[in-house]
């Protein structure tokens, strides 16, 4: 069974900054990793997923995350956030050679403060 | 389209009474999910139907029964609520492949929240 670890549950960062959030997954096959993201009384949208071919993905709003097969990570980051990045981002993996369930971290809350 | 839509939006709850979420998909997926989330703990799946006509449980069943009444909708029921149950509550649904990959890519709805008293 695969499972996922959100290193940090919350990571204050000043609009303009820089973010990185972790994700770190394990699992004994391969896998489709995801991030999604909850703003503030909302339910989770897609922000990027990597499938397979390039380990650099790009996803909406400025974020992009790399997928590190050695490492197991899966780490997502921004150059530079704005207020309206704040929400709770989750990282999720799933397992490519059978239908399955996604599997959740607990989230990393992120608070950009002026 | 609508995507995903959960009704109702808010529901307060005695202990001991009874309730259906409402979930309603129209993206044409086969699969579709419940989910709970509390605070630090993420989301957990209560049960999922991978297809029309198939229920299995998921990681917190207790407490809760559904329903997959056609391909569409998907219903959870709380028989007898519980403090515990006080929670916010997701539905999601997939399409397994995406573009051509066994992705299981999920959409979500808005979320129902819902406290017992």
């Amino acid at each position: 069974a695969q499972s996922v670890t959100q290193l940090d549950s919350q990571v204050p960062v000043f609009e303009e900054a820089p973010v990185e959030l972790r994700c770190n997954y394990s699992s004994s096959v391969s896998v489709y990793l995801f991030w999604y993201v909850q703003y503030p009384n909302q339910g989770l949208q897609l922000l990027l997923k990597y499938l397979s071919g390039s380990t650099l993905v790009k996803g909406i709003n400025g974020f992009e995350a790399e997928f590190n097969k050695s490492q197991t990570s899966f780490h997502l980051r921004k150059p530079s956030v704005h207020i309206s990045d704040t929400a709770e981002y989750f990282c999720a993996v799933t397992l490519t050679d059978s239908w399955g369930k996604l599997q959740f971290g607990a989230g990393t809350q992120v608070v950009v403060t002026p | 389209n609508a995507g995903v839509t959960q009704t109702p939006k808010f529901q307060v709850l005695k202990t001991g009474q009874s309730m259906t979420l409402q979930c309603a998909q129209d993206m044409n997926h086969n699969s579709m999910y419940w989910y709970r989330q509390d605070p630090g703990m993420g989301l957990r799946l209560i049960y999922y139907s991978a297809s029309e006509g198939t229920t299995d449980k998921g990681e917190v069943p207790n407490g809760y029964n559904v329903s997959r009444l056609n391909k569409r909708e998907f219903s959870l029921r709380l028989e007898s609520a519980a403090p515990s149950q006080t929670s916010v509550y997701f539905c999601a649904s997939s399409e397994a492949r995406t573009s051509g990959k066994l992705t299981n890519e999920q959409f979500f709805g808005p979320g129902t929240r819902l406290t017992v008293l």
